[in-house]
């Protein structure tokens, strides 16, 4: 069973929708969670963290975090096409395991996201 | 604000050569810094932490080591490129929380 899992996509939503992005993992012990965005030819960009359930907002970003179902979820509002790259989804098992392992991630293979203006 | 520094931007190197990548970080001390690699059609693999100057763990076995001389500088080596190491090379940082933020990264192919 992968550890991290997207849909691949690619998800095609038109602008100005909402773009709804979803995310599973394996382990239960996992603490930390992670959005990244990362444009094509381009490292990746941290553009949410969610520590415990429930939703975060930033700005037109909200985060969502199911422990019990292991499931994790990124919702843009009002897309654009400037939100159209590969989203990525990443775990952290235990940031309380000082010693370095705190950005010790692990990664979905990410859902390309394009905005159709 | 803290930046972290890598480079080359890009690396074309034949098979059997063999490879340093810098990593450096700005406006921070004592980061804990990643080796990440994103190969084609996989997602993005840790290879390498390290806590401190001379400090490495890796987490994959394989044909790369790196090394940590000094505070903010993180290098990836090896002796001998194979054709299975090529991919975009990443390096991150974290300090007290658990966020990673990556350098601009290394695309690496080997011929």
């Amino acid at each position: 069973q992968k550890e991290v899992e997207q849909n691949s996509g690619p998800l095609s939503v038109p602008e100005g929708a909402i773009a709804s992005l979803n995310c599973t993992y394996s382990d239960r012990g996992s603490q930390s969670f992670f959005w990244y965005r990362q444009y094509s030819g381009k490292s990746p960009e941290l553009i949410m963290s969610i520590y415990s359930n429930g939703d975060k907002e930033d700005g037109r970003f909200t985060a969502q975090l199911n422990k019990a179902s292991q499931y994790v979820s990124l919702l843009i509002r009002d897309s654009q096409p400037s939100d159209s790259a590969t989203y990525l989804c990443a775990v952290n098992k235990g940031w309380m395991n000082y010693g370095g392992s705190q950005g010790n991630l692990i990664f979905g293979k990410g859902t390309k996201l394009s905005v159709k203006p | 604000s803290q930046t972290i520094h890598q480079w080359p931007a890009t690396l074309v190197q034949p098979v059997g050569s063999p490879l340093s990548l810098e990593c450096t970080v700005e406006g921070t001390s004592n980061p804990n810094l990643y080796w990440y690699r994103q190969a084609a059609g996989r997602g993005l693999q840790l290879l390498f932490y390290s806590v401190g100057i001379g400090q490495i763990s890796s987490e994959v076995p394989q044909n790369l080591s790196a090394s940590r001389p000094q505070d903010r500088q993180f290098i990836l080596s090896s002796k001998k490129l194979l054709l299975s190491d090529s991919g975009f090379y990443l390096c991150a940082w974290t300090r007290q929380g658990p966020e990673a933020f990556f350098g601009q990264g290394t695309r690496l192919t080997v011929v």
